[in-house]
């Protein structure tokens, strides 16, 4: 069964502490990954998209990279303001849907 | 603003009744979907659609009913609200059907008492 997991399900990190959110995927073929965050009582915000593995994208702070296992999205630095829910979703190939981890909540204390 | 927009934000009612949310996009896109977001945050997708098309219907109860007026629109009507139905429903479009960015609206919290 097609499986996307999320780990760890909440951190709370310092400002300025660097870390990774994981998200891994068992599925019958990837077509592609995209991580979105969630802030409270918002949708989802599209961050990036990830096709093959070995692929990188950057956007400020983050830094997203995919295997064919798992994906991660690497914090530099953070500051209060990134704190939100960060969600990955994968489209399967054949599926004509996005199917989602359940998230992990991060927090950045200042 | 260039945006999915959906009303209303919040909705509370009770059990038995019948409800609609309203969901427009301005992006030009071709796809629009409903989402379910329960209380441990895991997103779940519900209905799509393409050019008015009903594309994927994720074995949604029946008293679930999308409608697409137009490729600007897609409204949810539900019947005979229950407990379980409480959850953020979001609607998304994206500019073809999966595989590129999906953009969402800010949700409609609808509890059912």
């Amino acid at each position: 069964e097609d499986q996307v997991t999320q780990s760890p399900e909440a951190l709370r990190l310092q400002e300025g502490e660097s870390s990774s959110l994981n998200c891994s995927y068992t599925v019958s073929g990837l077509r592609g990954l995209f991580w979105y965050r969630q802030d409270p009582g918002k949708g989802p915000e599209f961050l990036f998209t990830l096709y093959s593995a070995g692929e990188e994208k950057e956007k400020e702070r983050l830094k997203a990279t995919l295997t064919k296992k798992e994906s991660f999205l690497h914090i530099t630095a953070p500051k209060p303001e990134d704190s939100a829910t960060y969600l990955c979703a994968v489209h399967i190939q054949g599926a004509q849907k996005l199917v989602f981890g359940q998230g992990t909540r991060l927090t950045i204390n200042p | 603003d260039t945006a999915v927009s959906q009303t209303p934000k919040y909705l509370v009612t009770q059990m038995g009744n019948d409800k609609s949310i309203k969901c427009e996009q301005n992006l030009g896109h071709d796809t629009m979907y409903w989402y379910k977001q329960d209380s441990k945050k895991f997103l779940k997708i519900m209905f799509s659609y393409n050019n008015k098309e009903l594309i994927i219907n994720e074995t949604v109860p029946n008293r679930f009913s999308p409608k697409s007026p137009d490729k600007a629109h897609l409204n949810l009507h539900i019947n005979s609200l229950e407990l379980g139905d409480s959850a953020v429903y979001f609607c998304a479009s994206s500019q073809v059907l999966v595989g590129s960015r999906v953009h969402f609206g800010p949700g409609t919290r609808l509890t059912v008492t």
